[in-house]
């Protein structure tokens, strides 16, 4: 039973360059979410997926850009990395919900990213 | 003014007692609640949710104070193994995490 796996764990990368961070997910939950973790903050919203095909931006899109094209698959892509986007980042997933109470969320292991 | 706040803490406790500490939101149309746990950045991991009438899941208390809108945490008989950072969130739409408050249990 894998959950919901990222791949790569680690990634150092430099300013300028294009980096893609995987999330993949075995439960078939409708809802994906990444979510980047800074101290001194809580986690905050990226993107993130209703259904295969559809996204929608969350607290801080700008930088990111994301796809879906299977319900199991969520990538992330910084498509020109700057040093603020040095982070920890996570994926998430969760069942379908009413509009007004979503549900919990269970979250992968985290890409530690660092650019130089 | 952020969703979720928290008291960043640290709390620092011996084994066996007890700590509690809450967590302010500010939008009132939040209909669900929960307390995640972290561990040294690691991923946020479901504690319980929290419902209306307050619940129990052994050692850890919850309770959910709509009018103040506030929640609260109480864990009893502390172990070393609940030092963590311990998170709020709350949701309307969306989830809104709180930064955490750090737990730390001493022998």
């Amino acid at each position: 039973d894998a959950g919901i796996t990222q791949s790569p764990r680690y990634k150092i990368t430099e300013t300028g360059r294009q980096v893609t961070l995987m999330c993949h997910q075995t439960w078939s939950h409708s809802y994906m979410f990444w979510y980047r973790q800074d101290l001194g903050h809580g986690l905050r919203l990226i993107y993130y997926s209703a259904a295969a095909d559809i996204t929608d931006k969350g607290e801080v899109p700008d930088g990111y850009v994301v796809s879906r094209s299977k319900t199991e698959n969520f990538p992330l892509t910084l498509e020109s990395a700057t040093r603020s986007q040095t982070s920890v980042y996570f994926c998430a997933s969760s069942e379908s919900q009413p509009p007004d109470r979503p549900n919990e969320q269970f979250f992968g292991p985290g890409t530690r990213l660092t650019v130089l | 003014r952020k969703e979720v706040e928290q008291d960043p803490g640290p709390f620092n406790v011996p084994e066996g007692a007890t700590v509690a500490f809450n967590c302010t939101y500010s939008n009132s149309a939040s209909q669900s609640f929960f307390w995640y746990r972290q561990d040294c950045r690691k991923e946020p991991k479901l504690l319980m949710s929290v419902y209306s009438s307050g619940n129990e899941d052994g050692r850890f208390t919850a309770q959910l104070n709509r009018a103040s809108q506030y929640i609260s945490l109480l864990i009893r008989d502390s172990k070393l193994s609940d030092s963590a950072t311990y998170l709020c969130v709350v949701g309307a739409y969306k989830l809104s995490f709180g930064a955490g408050t750090t737990v730390t249990v001493r022998a």
